[in-house]
């Protein structure tokens, strides 16, 4: 069964430092899906990006970066120089492409980044 | 703009009186699907579309309906609500299964049952 795992339930940052928000995920699947979504004060969900388990290469997307590492099937996000807009929730997402007729997302249970100024 | 969209917002009733929460896209979508989120529980699914009508039930399907009688509005209905459906609810939709685009979620519905 697949199971996406956010150990960090609530991280506190001074604004400007670098914060690395973790994702572990469980899988049968060869092929899945992963994804990061936020989750700002105001309630609705933001996609920030989706991967693909064949593609492994590192992203960065201005001050977002993502590093996918099969071998321990984690999927960790850095937000480098953190500012006060970046508080949010933030929900690692996973996707079985096999699942027959519906690919649900199966989110982890969020973690709640708080960025002070 | 390319959205999709939930009504209403924020909805207080009372239990057992049936209520629809209503989900619009304006994209063309084909997949289309419901989660509540609960505090400690994250998201959950609780129905999902492949197209027009074609439902099916996700993970916590009991006590709503849907259905997909066009493409682009996805009601959700709570036939007799009851305090345990007190959520905060998502509709998402996305161009396919395996969009790379990902799903695209609407603003949220805030239900408190009392």
């Amino acid at each position: 069964a697949q199971k996406v795992t956010q150990a960090q339930t609530e991280i506190s940052v001074v604004e400007k430092e670098d914060v690395t928000l973790d994702c572990v995920y469980e899988t049968r699947d060869t092929t899945y899906y992963l994804f990061w979504y936020k989750q700002p004060p105001s309630g609705e969900l933001v996609f920030l990006i989706r991967r693909n388990s064949f593609d492994e290469q590192n992203e960065i997307s201005g001050r977002y970066s993502w590093n996918f590492q099969k071998s321990t099937s984690s999927f960790n996000f850095t937000i480098t120089a953190s500012q006060v807009v970046d508080s949010a929730v933030y929900f690692c997402a996973l996707s079985e492409a096999a699942r027959a007729g519906n690919t649900p997302l199966v989110f982890g249970k969020g973690t709640r980044l708080s960025v002070i100024a | 703009e390319a959205q999709v969209t939930q009504n209403p917002r924020y909805l207080i009733t009372v239990t057992g009186k049936k209520l629809t929460v209503t989900c619009s896209q304006n994209m063309n979508h084909e997949y289309m699907s419901w989660y509540r989120q609960d505090p400690g529980l994250g998201l959950r699914q609780i129905y999902y579309s492949m197209n027009v009508e074609v439902t099916d039930k996700g993970d916590v399907p009991e006590g709503y309906k849907v259905s997909r009688k066009e493409k682009r509005n996805f009601p959700l209905i709570l036939e007799s609500p009851s305090p345990n459906q007190t959520s905060l609810y998502f509709c998402a939709s996305s161009l396919s299964l395996n969009s790379p685009g990902g799903y695209t979620f609407g603003s949220g519905t805030r239900l408190t049952v009392v």
